[in-house]
């Protein structure tokens, strides 16, 4: 167990549908990063929040959005979904926002749009 | 803006067989690099990673990777691996200041043979 909780672990869900994901960084740690898993693409970065406040964007869609809450969690919502979004989504956490900070990942939630 | 290039795809090799996987980096300023593992349903962990000082490091099972800034590369390597090693492996960069998140290579999926 590597302290950082993603639920649910499986989603299956029709194209056009909203879904969000969870996140529960490991105990301590203020940032919050979310990637995106697939086969074609690896993993691309999404989305970082530090301390409830989003700190960097990468290949984020504005379908896409997320926010990090007063306890920490984040949460990543998904909406008008399309076949194309069926991928791996990763939630990962450090302590800080610093450059030397390795990040803790947690197992993922497997989302499959169908 | 950092990129990362793991030139296999697919590594397979033989139980006991020495192994090197190989990851290069482009960045027009100093990065820290980073190697992860994923085993079979699960998320990214910490294999190792370089900050700064000695250009070769180690992790705790016996996994191997050394800096070379000339040639901008960050290969990984085992003298002898196990079918435990059997795993995706992901090489990472990110810029050694500033807020930057990490940027993942496609990963090389390593497979020992018995």
């Amino acid at each position: 167990d590597s302290g950082v909780t993603q639920t649910p672990k499986h989603l299956i869900t029709a194209t056009g549908q909203r879904v969000t994901l969870r996140c529960s960084p490991r105990s301590g740690d203020l940032s919050v990063y979310w990637y995106q898993q697939s086969l074609d693409q690896g993993l691309q970065f999404l989305i970082q929040y530090y301390n409830g406040e989003e700190r960097a964007k990468g290949n984020i869609l504005e379908r896409f959005s997320a926010q990090q809450f007063p306890d920490l969690h984040s949460e990543l919502n998904l909406s008008s979904l399309e076949l194309g979004d069926s991928a791996l989504y990763f939630c990962a956490s450090s302590v800080a926002s610093g450059t030397s900070y390795g990040y803790t990942f947690g197992s993922g939630t497997r989302l499959t749009v169908v | 803006a950092q990129s990362v290039t793991q030139l296999d795809s697919q590594v397979p090799v033989f139980e006991e067989a020495p192994v090197e996987l190989r990851c290069n980096y482009s960045s027009s300023v100093s990065v820290y690099l980073f190697w992860y593992v994923q085993y079979p349903n699960q998320g990214l962990q910490l294999l190792l990673k370089y900050l700064s000082g000695s250009t070769l490091v180690e992790s705790i099972n016996g996994f191997e990777a050394e800096f070379n800034k000339s040639q901008t590369s960050f290969h990984l390597r085992k003298p002898s691996v196990h079918i435990s090693d059997t795993a995706e492996y992901f090489c990472a960069v990110r810029r050694n200041s500033g807020n930057t998140p990490l940027v993942f290579g496609k990963g090389t999926r390593l497979s020992v043979i018995a």
